[in-house]
């Protein structure tokens, strides 16, 4: 079974600081993803990654970065964080040739 | 713009009857759809899919109905039990779900199940 590994269920950091939220998956999948959910809302995507080193925007990239040094390992970087980052924050992944997604457990950030 | 909607929120059914979650969709490039569901504290996971190519697809007790004409999908899922209480997300994907097109989601539905 595929397995995506978030480092973090739950995490409180507060407003101003960076925050580093890791992904590793284990199954050699070429496409990383990074989702927020809220209520209300749904999944939003705000980056994605079709490659190591290749990064693309999504809906709501405003406030974040990533990072794809390695094909296992996609982070999502809050440069500030803000309260109206709190959230439940989600990884994906998936092969080359398309498919589902398999999800992480997600990390609960709480930004106070 | 909301590409993929489910506009019912919540939905409240009793043990061993039929639940039917609905998805519209507003692309019509899309044509690849997928369920997910979702428990607290918890990352969603796989249910079912259909390809644009069929109109409906079972496993078990959950069957995907595809309307492309009326750009609309059902999941079916009979009979309900309390353990499919969740948040089912439809999901959506141009290019058969191919390599680099991302998926869309809705915002989901709650479904709770009644014993």
């Amino acid at each position: 079974d595929v397995k995506v590994t978030q480092s973090s269920r739950y995490l409180v950091k507060r407003t101003g600081e960076k925050v580093f939220l890791e992904c590793v998956q284990d199954m050699d999948h070429e496409n990383m993803f990074w989702y927020r959910q809220d209520p209300g809302l749904g999944l939003r995507l705000i980056y994605f990654s079709y490659d190591v080193k290749m990064k693309e925007k999504g809906d709501i990239p405003e406030g974040y970065s990533v990072s794809r040094e390695k094909k296992e390992r996609f982070s999502l970087i809050l440069e500030s964080a803000s309260t109206n980052q709190t959230s439940m924050y989600l990884c994906a992944s998936r092969t080359g040739q398309g498919g589902g997604y398999t999800f992480g457990s997600g990390t609960r950030l709480t930004v106070v | 713009d909301q590409q993929v909607k489910q506009n019912s929120p919540s939905l409240s059914v009793q043990e061993g009857r039929i639940s039917i979650l609905n998805c519209d969709y507003t692309n019509s490039m899309f044509d690849y759809f997928l369920w997910y569901k979702k428990y607290p504290a918890e990352g969603p996971t796989f249910l079912i899919s259909i390809s644009s190519i069929k109109d409906k697809n079972e496993d078990g007790r959950f069957t995907v109905f595809l309307n492309k004409s009326a750009k609309h999908l059902s999941l079916h899922i009979v009979p309900s039990q309390p353990g499919d209480s969740a948040v089912y997300f439809c999901a959506a994907s141009a290019n058969s779900g191919g390599s680099n097109y991302k998926l869309t989601f809705g915002k989901g539905t709650l479904l709770t199940v009644n014993p």
